[in-house]
């Protein structure tokens, strides 16, 4: 059984460019979530994916923009970049008919730097 | 509101117990979860308990709830140095959706 992978590790942008992050679920989990982790902070929710569908999102603008597909990986894509989006990015992926407990499996993040 | 809350820095001796303390909001958790991160790694799942338990002992880790004061705890038993991490507790926030709610970290220092 495969964790949750994503690519890139690290990545440094510009300001007002648009970045694509990727994540692969583990196996056999339909549901993934992404968050942002800015330094020195918890992750904070920014939307979830169930079945290709927007499931739910957090308090972050339409420019945070995401993907997922029917083999269950996903995309996170952010448009004009600003300096404060520079975060570690995690995706975590869970299996959404298990609610109790709620077990998220978290990928090792994407360190995005905007300069 | 959601706001979990957490002390920033913790520092012990190798072999000491460290107690790591949370404070929630949400009662209507149903779960509450303890995540370790090691530098430059994601997020791996510890240990969780239900809300209507007041303690669970998993190997060296003791999690104890205070429901009423909406306190949790993490006890880790002859701490390591390789426990040395930012530790992070987390409830659940049903809004139709299962999302989880993270306190700040407390970051966990085990000297020799």
């Amino acid at each position: 059984e495969t964790g949750v992978t994503q690519s890139p590790t690290h990545l440094i942008k510009t300001r007002g460019q648009q970045v694509t992050l990727r994540c692969s679920s583990q196996s056999g989990h339909n549901t993934v979530s992404w968050y942002q982790q800015a330094l020195g902070q918890g992750p904070q929710f920014i939307f979830q994916y169930y079945r290709e569908e927007e499931n739910g999102r957090g308090n972050f603008p339409p420019r945070f923009s995401g993907l997922q597909f029917p083999n269950y990986s996903s995309e996170l894509n952010v448009n004009a970049l600003e300096l404060d989006d520079s975060a570690l990015y995690l995706c975590a992926s869970s299996f959404q008919e298990q609610f109790d407990p709620y077990e998220q499996y978290f990928g090792p993040g994407t360190r995005l730097t905007v300069t | 509101g959601e706001d979990v809350e957490q002390s920033l820095f913790l520092s012990v001796r190798e072999g000491d117990s460290s107690v790591i303390n949370c404070t929630y909001t949400d009662s209507s958790s149903t779960y509450l979860y303890w995540y370790k991160q090691e530098p430059g790694a994601g997020l791996q799942l510890l240990t969780y308990i239900f809300s209507n338990m007041d303690m669970k002992q998993d190997q060296r880790l003791t999690v104890l709830l205070n429901k009423k004061d909406k306190h949790l705890s993490l006890r880790i038993a002859d701490t390591q140095t390789g426990d040395s991490a930012i530790y992070f507790c987390a409830e659940t926030e049903d809004t139709g959706f299962q999302k989880l709610v993270f306190g700040t970290g407390t970051r966990l220092l085990v000297s020799p």
